[in-house]
């Protein structure tokens, strides 16, 4: 078993729509990251959280420490939101990622 | 301000020779780690380097070495190259040792091995 687990892997939605993506951990964790990742291979910090909440423009993230989860939403998305979201720990000196969920949106 | 830069961009080597890769972290940080993406899963901790001393490692074997120079920059080397070498090498910077403040992520080396 994966020490990050996202879901779902593959994601389609019709531009306007509200997304949720998921992330499990099973580590014990200073920080969670949420990263998005292009086709051409870089990746973008998009939040790091210990607790609580966090929103940028309509991006929000979530973390429930005691539940070992968090949430990626993404309100009405538009077609230029289509990247790979990745979930990412950070365990003393290092981060852990999960496997991403591929989300293509549709105009 | 310059962002973490990696080169070369991409690389083709053919089994058995030996590669270097560069990274140049945003100025002020002292941290320097190096991934390894392989297509279609996430990045997997090869290295970590802060203040130029070694501070972590992953589970690969001894042909990845790296090395943090007094600039902060780094260069990951592998030897002996294999076919499952073939992946993006990503570098991420950071001030702290510990990733306290975030990470930068440089656009990535894209090997391929043949």
């Amino acid at each position: 078993k994966n020490e990050v687990e996202q879901s779902p892997q593959n994601l389609t939605a019709q531009e306007g729509e509200f997304i949720t993506i998921n992330c499990s951990y099973s580590v014990g964790i200073s920080a969670l990251h949420w990263l998005q990742q292009h086709p051409g291979g870089g990746i973008v910090s998009l939040f790091m959280l210990s607790s609580g909440k966090k929103k940028h423009g309509r991006l929000i993230a979530t973390i429930n420490i005691q539940e070992k989860h968090s949430s990626l939403h993404i309100t009405a998305s538009h077609p230029r939101d289509s990247a790979v979201y990745i979930c990412a720990v950070r365990d003393t000196d290092k981060l852990i990622f999960g496997t991403g969920t591929r989300l293509q949106v549709f105009p | 301000d310059a962002g973490v830069t990696q080169s070369p961009t991409h690389l083709i080597k053919t089994r058995g020779q030996q590669v270097t890769l560069r990274c140049s972290p945003i100025s002020g940080h002292k941290s320097v780690s190096w991934y390894q993406q392989v297509l279609g899963q996430g990045p997997q901790f090869i290295f970590q380097y802060y203040e130029k001393e070694e501070r972590g490692r992953g589970n690969f074997p001894d042909r990845f070495s790296a090395r943090q120079f007094p600039n902060y920059s780094s260069e990951l080397n592998v030897n002996a190259l294999l076919l499952g070498d073939s992946a993006l090498y990503l570098c991420a910077s950071s001030l702290s040792g510990t990733g306290l403040y975030g990470y930068t992520f440089g656009s990535g080396t894209r090997l391929t091995v043949v």
